[in-house]
């Protein structure tokens, strides 16, 4: 079975600019989740999704956004990047409340 | 406040050594992740633990949970330099909001020759 895709897997950007990320989540998995990682924050959630309906929403400013699909694949959204949104977002699927399963990440510089 | 703690933060150790990872969490959950980290790449699971003494072993790592001391442990036996890794705890917390991965701060293991 695949696992979970992120694409990009690198991107730079500069601030003020906006950008999307996106996921494939493994087969059969309805839930799909977003984290950013920084050395200073660590794992931080952003939001879930499941059956493209946002579950639940982390402690982040309105400029990250997310979406699912039909097809359990989800995109987030970043609009008016600042510095300090470089980071490695990760995207996580599950089925219920097994173990979540991580992708390769998609690893954003911002300029 | 969802609050996850992990100790030590960093270790380092030396091969053929015994030593735990402490995880406490801050509200009840009876759901506990491990995961291994290494430097540039993402998340692998390791264990998950689903009840009050559980307990799962894989090699020379061994997880544990007791949900009322809200308490986990990740045993570490005879180390070798191939566990060198950040290792994470997480755990399936409720809020007024719904349930949330909440994820502790990570120990960065380093086994030395």
């Amino acid at each position: 079975k695949a696992g979970v895709t992120q694409t990009p897997r690198y991107l730079i950007k500069t601030r003020g600019q906006q950008v999307t990320l996106s996921c494939s989540p493994i087969s059969g998995h309805r839930s799909v989740s977003w984290y950013q990682q920084t050395p200073g924050q660590g794992l931080q959630f952003l939001f879930e999704y499941f059956s493209e309906t946002q579950r639940n929403k982390g402690n982040f400013p309105g400029r990250f956004s997310g979406r699912q699909f039909s097809n359990s694949r989800s995109e987030m959204n970043v609009s008016t990047l600042e510095l300090g949104d470089s980071a490695l977002y990760l995207c996580a699927s599950r089925i219920a409340t097994d173990t979540q399963y991580f992708g390769p990440g998609t690893r954003l510089t911002v300029l | 406040e969802l609050k996850v703690e992990q100790n030590p933060l960093f270790l380092s150790m030396q091969e053929e050594k015994n030593y735990t990872i402490y995880c406490n969490y801050s509200t009840t959950s009876d759901r506990l992740y491990w995961y291994r980290q290494d430097p540039g790449k993402s998340l692998e699971s390791l264990f998950v633990l689903l009840s009050n003494g559980a307990v799962k072993q894989e090699g020379r790592l061994m997880a544990s949970l007791d949900t009322k001391a809200r308490l986990s442990t990740l045993h570490i036996t005879a180390a070798v330099h191939d566990l060198s890794a950040t290792y994470f705890c997480a755990a399936l917390l409720r809020d007024n909001y719904g349930q949330n991965f909440v994820f502790g701060p990570g120990t960065r293991l380093s086994v030395l020759p």
